[in-house]
């Protein structure tokens, strides 16, 4: 089992859509949970720190489970512009500060 | 600004070639990383280096060997390059090693052996 599952999608969504991806992770004692964007032959760049608590920016909402050991990603009122690849990645405990990644699920937003 | 830079964008070689990729980050973190990203798009981590000393070292063969010669630089070089070395190299940089904290990613290094 991979320590971290994305569903690779692709997800193709029309504008305005609601769409979640979820992110499964092995380890618990993954410590610290992230999303990351990536578009097309570029880097990736953090979206969303994942707390605890759920957190929201704008229209991106993240949360995580422990107790299921996965972590989600919101994305409302979808725009063209958030068509890329989201990455969750997962950082350990004791494993000097690596990040382990998700494959990725790769979001296209039509008109 | 750049945060973290990588030189250079594209290498495309021969097979058995010896190569150098080199990242430098002005952000003033502590701990950089090598990444690489094969063709099915996953990122995995291959090294970490904390104020120039080696932290994480991943199952990589011993043909990559990355050198910091200072906390803003992380260089890898690359021995007897084989096909299968095709992939996107990563560069990424963070405040604190161990911990949390945001890694900043470079623009990546198209590396094509043919």
């Amino acid at each position: 089992r991979k320590e971290v599952e994305q569903d690779p999608g692709p997800f193709n969504v029309p504008e305005g859509a609601t769409v979640a991806f979820n992110c499964t992770y092995s380890n618990s004692a993954s410590q610290s949970f992230f999303w990351y964007r990536q578009d097309c032959r570029k880097e990736p760049k953090l979206l969303m720190s994942v707390y605890s608590s759920g957190n929201e920016d704008g229209r991106f909402t993240a949360q995580l489970n422990r107790a299921s050991q996965y972590i989600s990603l919101l994305i409302r009122d979808s725009k063209l512009s958030d068509s890329a690849t989201y990455l969750c990645a997962v950082n350990i405990i004791g494993l000097g500060g690596k990040l382990i990644f998700g494959q990725g699920t790769e979001l296209s937003v039509k008109p | 600004d750049t945060a973290v830079s990588q030189t250079p964008k594209y290498l495309v070689t021969q097979m058995g070639n010896d190569k150098s990729i080199k990242c430098e980050q002005n952000l003033g973190h502590d701990t950089m990383y090598w990444y690489k990203q094969d063709s099915k798009k996953f990122l995995k981590i291959m090294f970490s280096y904390n104020n120039k000393e080696l932290i994480i070292n991943e199952t990589v063969p011993n043909r990559f060997s990355p050198k910091s010669p200072d906390k803003a630089h992380l260089n890898l070089h690359i021995n007897s390059l084989e096909l299968g070395d095709s992939a996107v190299y990563f560069c990424a940089s963070s405040g604190i090693a161990g911990g949390p904290e945001t890694q900043y990613f470079g623009p990546g290094t198209r590396l094509l052996v043919l």
